[in-house]
């Protein structure tokens, strides 16, 4: 089925281990974007690409860094993982560069620092 | 200052029932939208209802109406009917251009819970 798609759903990392969450996406959406979710916080922009080669940050973007090699992928890199980093990862994708068409969003990964 | 202002924590609502979640949002930027988003326990992020700022009347999408008050600055949304399956988490979010892209900021959420 046509949508974002998001791996892992779950990870436990340890301190200091460094992985990178998966995103793709087959709809030809030119707009891609990561953010995390913690209790009470709503959700909160960390990274987000307009195409290929072109990234920019978000809100809360210490700790990751992403890149857009291909339309279809925007993985999420955590270099050095720190118990912070403990949230909900969701990947979106939007027609466009406006946003004006809506969000798409992936299903979530849930991310456990100890 | 808050860009989305979602003041109730949580709601409860009996079935059948109409129930209003509040959102308020703060931006100088005239091109803007606004979204509603449900969160169910399962975790997923389901699209419900999108108000664009030049829009001339309120969306609607069947149960959904989006009760929008540019001058106030709210987007409220608006279930009417609930049923059992509309307990969840509620996100109000705002879309804004930044250069040539845009982002989207939202609120802290409303936890609605209908009950028989």
């Amino acid at each position: 089925n046509a949508g974002v798609t998001q791996t892992p759903k779950f990870q436990v990392l340890k301190t200091g281990q460094s992985m990178t969450l998966q995103c793709a996406q087959d709809m030809n959406h030119e707009y891609m974007s990561w953010y995390r979710q913690d209790p009470g916080m709503g959700l909160r922009l960390i990274h987000y690409s307009v195409g290929a080669g072109i990234t920019d940050q978000g809100e809360v973007p210490n700790g990751y860094n992403v890149s857009r090699s291909t339309t279809e992928d925007f993985p999420l890199r955590l270099l050095s993982a720190a118990p912070s980093q403990t949230s909900v990862y969701f990947c979106a994708s939007s027609y466009g560069r406006t946003g004006i068409y809506g969000y798409t969003f992936g299903s979530g990964t849930r991310l456990t620092v100890v | 200052a808050q860009k989305i202002t979602q003041t109730q924590p949580g709601m409860f609502v009996q079935e059948k029932e109409a129930v209003t979640l509040d959102c308020t949002y703060d931006t100088s930027d005239p091109s803007y939208g606004l979204f509603w988003y449900k969160q169910p326990s399962s975790g997923e992020m389901i699209f419900l209802i999108y108000q664009g700022s030049y829009d001339q009347q309120n969306a609607t999408e069947g149960r959904y109406s989006l009760n929008f008050q540019k001058a106030r600055k709210s987007a409220n949304l608006v279930i009417s009917a609930s049923q059992l399956g509309d307990s969840a988490m509620y996100f109000c979010a705002m879309r804004e251009p930044t250069g040539t892209a845009s982002k989207l900021t939202f609120g802290t959420g409303t936890r609605l819970q209908v009950t028989l």
